[in-house]
C-alpha cells in the first residue's frame, strides 16, 4: 500500500543545473499537486492537475515544470536551479470533482541549491 | 480571497493538560476545513476534517475539532495531551468553487508537550 512515493528523498543541486523530482501514486486519484514548504510560510501551491494531459499554474510556479502524461505520474522540473529554490517540495493527491475528500502526501524531497 | 490564518507559531503544554491549537479561515462559500500534522522529516497526514453536519468533528489520536461558523474558526482539540503530540500542525481549506479543488493552507503551529 504505497500511496504516494517521491524520488529522490534529497538532492543538492549547483546554481543552474536542472534535475526533476519524481512523484506516482497508486491510488487512482485524478488531481495531484505540488508544494513546496518553506520554514514559517506553510505550503505554497507550485503546480496541480486535474487529470493526465491536464496542468495548470499554482501560486508559485515560475522556475518549475510539470507534465501529467498519465493518471499515476506527477513529475516536476525544475530548470536552471537558484538558491531560491532551496526547500521541501511535497507531492500530493486526492479525489477530484465534487468528492471533498482529503490530500494524500509524499514524504517529501529535501533539495538545496549551493 | 480564501485565507487560513494560525495566529501562534509555537503552542507548549504539560503532558495530561489539554490543547488547543487555533485557526481561522476566509471563504466565499461553504468552507471546508481539514487539520494536518507533520512529523520531523515526514509528509503531512490527514487528522479530521469538516465537510457538514455536526459541528463537533473527531479524528485520529483522540483529535477532535469545532466548527465555529459565526466566529470563522476551527480550533484543534485534545483532552489529554501526550509527548507523542508535539509535531507541526497545519489547518487547511479547501475551495470547491476553484479548478483543482485547491487546498489552502495555514503558517502552521508547533506544538510542544512537556513532559
Amino acid at each position: 500500500n504505497a500511496g504516494v512515493t517521491q524520488t529522490p528523498k534529497f538532492r543538492i543541486l549547483k546554481i543552474g543545473q536542472s534535475m526533476t523530482l519524481q512523484c506516482a501514486q497508486d491510488m487512482n486519484h485524478n488531481y495531484m499537486y505540488w508544494y513546496r514548504q518553506d520554514p514559517g510560510m506553510g505550503l505554497k501551491l507550485i503546480y496541480y492537475s486535474v487529470g493526465a494531459g491536464i496542468t495548470d499554474k499554482g501560486e508559485v510556479p515560475n522556475g518549475y515544470n510539470v507534465s501529467r502524461s498519465t493518471t499515476e505520474d506527477f513529475p516536476l522540473r525544475l530548470e536552471l536551479a537558484a538558491p531560491s529554490q532551496t526547500s521541501v517540495y511535497f507531492c500530493a493527491s486526492s479525489y477530484g470533482g465534487p468528492n471533498t475528500g482529503e490530500l494524500f502526501f509524499g514524504e517529501g524531497s529535501r533539495l538545496t541549491v549551493l | 480571497a480564501q485565507s487560513v490564518a494560525q495566529p501562534e507559531d509555537q503552542v507548549n503544554v504539560a503532558e495530561g493538560n489539554p490543547l488547543t491549537v487555533k485557526c481561522t479561515y476566509s471563504v466565499s462559500g461553504n468552507p471546508y476545513l481539514f487539520w494536518y500534522v507533520q512529523y520531523p522529516n515526514r509528509g503531512l497526514q490527514f487528522l479530521l476534517k469538516y465537510i457538514t453536519g455536526d459541528n463537533l468533528v473527531k479524528g485520529s489520536y483522540g483529535f477532535e475539532a469545532e466548527f465555529n461558523k459565526s466566529q470563522t474558526s476551527f480550533h484543534l482539540k485534545k483532552p489529554s495531551a501526550l509527548v507523542s503530540d508535539s509535531a507541526l500542525y497545519f489547518c487547511a481549506v479547501r475551495d470547491r468553487s476553484l479548478e483543482g479543488n485547491q487546498f489552502y493552507f495555514g503558517t502552521g503551529t508547533s506544538l510542544t508537550v512537556i513532559p
